[in-house]
Parts: C-alpha cells; sequence; structure tokens
C-alpha cells in the first residue's frame, strides 16, 4: 500500500492564480482531511470528507474548494492565491472517527509571491 | 472552544536518557481523545500514542508514556531511553468523542534535540 499520498511535494504560486493540490489513499477509507500548517504552529483543518460526494468545511476554510467524487481521491483547489495561503499542507484519511488513526501523507509545500 | 498548549517550544535530551513533553487542554467535553503525533525533518506526521479519556488507565507504546491527568486536563509525554531517530516535532492533539468531522486540535508543537 502507498498509504496517503500528495502532489506535488513544492509549488510556487503567483498571487491570483490557481492550482489544485492531488490526494489519494489507497486504504478504502472513508474519511479523508485538509489540514494546514503554517511556520511554527500546529496543523489546523480546512476541509473534511466522510465518504464520496460528501464534504464540509473545517476551521480555516476560506480560499479553498473540495470535491470527492470518489472514495480515493481528494482534491483540495485554491482560487485566487493570496500570500496568507503560503503554508504546508497535509492531506490526511482514516477508517473512522476518533478511534481511528489518521494517516498523513508527506505534505505540499506551497509559496505564494 | 477547545484549547491545546503545549509550554515548552524547543527541549533536548542526551541519548539513553529519559524525557517528558508537556501538554494541557482546554474543553467542556467528557468524552474525547488525546494524541502525540511526532513530525520529523521528513515532514511525515507520525502517529505516536494515543489515550482515550474515559480510561484511566496510561497509554504506553514501547518507550513512549503518557501520563493522562484528566481533572488537571494534562497529557504529557514521556520518551525512555532517548534514540537519535526521537528527533523530531512532537505535537499534542485532541479529538472530542462522537464529534462529525474528527478534528484533530492541534499545539504549536515541542522541537525535541536528541544530542549524543
Amino acid at each position: 500500500n502507498a498509504g496517503v499520498t500528495q502532489t506535488p511535494k513544492f509549488r510556487i504560486l503567483k498571487i491570483g492564480q490557481s492550482m489544485t493540490l492531488q490526494c489519494a489513499q489507497d486504504m478504502n477509507h472513508n474519511y479523508m482531511y485538509w489540514y494546514r500548517q503554517d511556520p511554527g504552529m500546529g496543523l489546523k483543518l480546512i476541509y473534511y470528507s466522510v465518504g464520496a460526494g460528501i464534504t464540509d468545511k473545517g476551521e480555516v476554510p476560506n480560499g479553498y474548494n473540495v470535491s470527492r467524487s470518489t472514495t480515493e481521491d481528494f482534491p483540495l483547489r485554491l482560487e485566487l492565491a493570496a500570500p496568507s495561503q503560503t503554508s504546508v499542507y497535509f492531506c490526511a484519511s482514516s477508517a473512522g472517527l476518533a478511534t481511528y488513526e489518521q494517516y498523513f501523507g508527506p505534505g505540499t509545500r506551497l509559496t505564494v509571491t | 472552544a477547545q484549547t491545546v498548549t503545549q509550554s515548552q517550544p524547543e527541549m533536548s535530551v542526551q541519548e539513553a536518557e529519559t524525557v517528558t513533553l508537556s501538554c494541557t487542554y482546554d474543553t467542556s467535553e467528557n468524552n474525547y481523545y488525546l494524541f502525540w503525533y511526532k513530525q520529523p525533518p521528513s515532514r511525515q506526521m507520525i502517529l505516536v500514542i494515543r489515550q482515550e479519556a474515559y480510561k484511566q488507565q496510561n497509554a504506553t507504546e514501547n518507550r513512549f508514556s503518557v501520563n493522562f491527568q484528566k481533572a488537571a486536563k494534562s497529557f504529557s509525554l514521556k520518551i525512555s531511553d532517548s534514540q537519535l531517530g526521537d528527533t523530531a516535532m512532537y505535537f499534542c492533539a485532541f479529538m472530542t468523542r462522537g464529534g462529525s468531522q474528527g478534528n484533530l486540535i492541534f499545539g504549536k508543537g515541542t522541537k525535541l534535540s536528541v544530542k549524543p
């Protein structure tokens, strides 16, 4: 199993550009999450999904969109990138809530200049 | 709102010694889970240990153990026989049991350096 994979590993965007961060998992997990980690901080939840076709906002959703058309994939879309979105983005998945471990991808480092 | 506080931004320990990382949290919930995650320089987030709030017994995983004090809302991590590979950022995290989203609330982390 590859676990949770994320692409790209690094990206530099200009202000106002858009991009999609890809996330895929091969563990047949229903639950998937997007977090961001700002320098010197812990992770904060952007969006989550409890299954294909179902998504909802987390703590810091502004400036992002998600979709979940399949169990495996959970892409994160950045529209009109801003310097405040410079961060490391982590995708995670779990088989269930709370009692189940969240498995994290390796992260995507995004810089917006 | 739940918050997680890690009061030690950085710590260091000699190889083979024991170190304790502190974590306190604030919540009005009674049922919840607490976690310690390790983030080495590779950035990968790795679950170290998990504690269910309804269990009185402290969790242990090999060299890692916790001291869970529910009344004090304290959840410290003890690493015994520290190894060079333990060098990493350590994050304490909280999750409400029965919540609809499984949202992990993270502290700011403690940077641990294990010295040879």
